[in-house]
């Protein structure tokens, strides 16, 4: 059975450095096509994709937020980790990690429940 | 980066209805897309991948179409459980991108 968990600060301050937990199981990041992707949506809007590890440790990120995101994996702990820095108010959002499996063709067919985070003084 | 452009945003419709939403992309992602429900409080749920085909354990109500920048999903006999919001996205080799959502609401 596949699951993802999303972990950390629900409550941030502004210019603060933002990390947060994926934990899952049920999969190995270690197979080849898998990969982990962290997903955000403020309250009321859309999705928007953040960045990507693979299998192999490569990692991609969004254009506009590449400067302040860094991921990372810890296949020993089945983790994988995401900061974000110089945190603002509009980076309030609920947090998603997502899984994307060789077969998913570039979509994401499990998520975690979500972590909400607000950034506020 | 693409841009993925959902229409309409908002939807009225009656249980039994036949619902289409459609997505265009700012160029052509081949079949890269995917769509997905989300309600309120949880995480999407994937529903269609590369533009057609069908997640394990979506029912068959729920079909999508297209190619290229013109994409298609269809509820075919609109359900209570369906209303909802539904979001499609490209996957283009490096990156992401959502479309805005169309939330599907009883008329």
């Amino acid at each position: 059975q596949v699951t993802l968990k999303e972990s950390g600060p629900a409550l941030v301050k502004p210019t603060q450095t933002l990390t947060l937990t994926c934990t899952f199981s049920g999969f190995s990041l270690f197979t080849s096509g898998m990969r982990m992707s962290w997903i955000r949506q403020p309250p009321g809007k859309a999705l928007e994709w953040l960045a990507r590890i693979d299998w192999d440790d490569d990692k991609f990120y969004s254009t506009s937020l590449k400067t302040r995101l860094t991921i990372s994996k810890d296949t020993s702990k089945d983790q994988v980790v995401l900061t974000m820095t110089n945190m603002d108010p509009l980076d309030t959002a609920t947090y998603y990690c997502a899984r994307t499996s060789l077969g998913a063709a570039g979509s994401f067919d499990y998520w975690g429940q979500g972590t909400l985070v607000t950034v506020s003084s | 980066d693409i841009q993925m452009t959902q229409s309409p945003s908002t939807l009225s419709a009656s249980v039994g209805d036949r619902v289409t939403i459609t997505c265009r992309a700012s160029q052509s992602i081949s079949s890269w897309l995917a769509w997905y429900q989300q309600k309120p409080g949880k995480a999407p749920k994937l529903l269609i991948y590369k533009a057609s085909s069908l997640e394990n354990g979506v029912p068959s109500r729920f079909s999508g179409s297209g190619s290229g920048t013109q994409f298609t999903l269809t509820i075919s006999s609109l359900q209570p459980d369906d209303f909802a919001t539904y979001y499609c996205q490209q996957y283009n080799s490096f990156s992401v991108t959502f479309g805005g959502g169309t939330k599907v609401e009883i008329k």
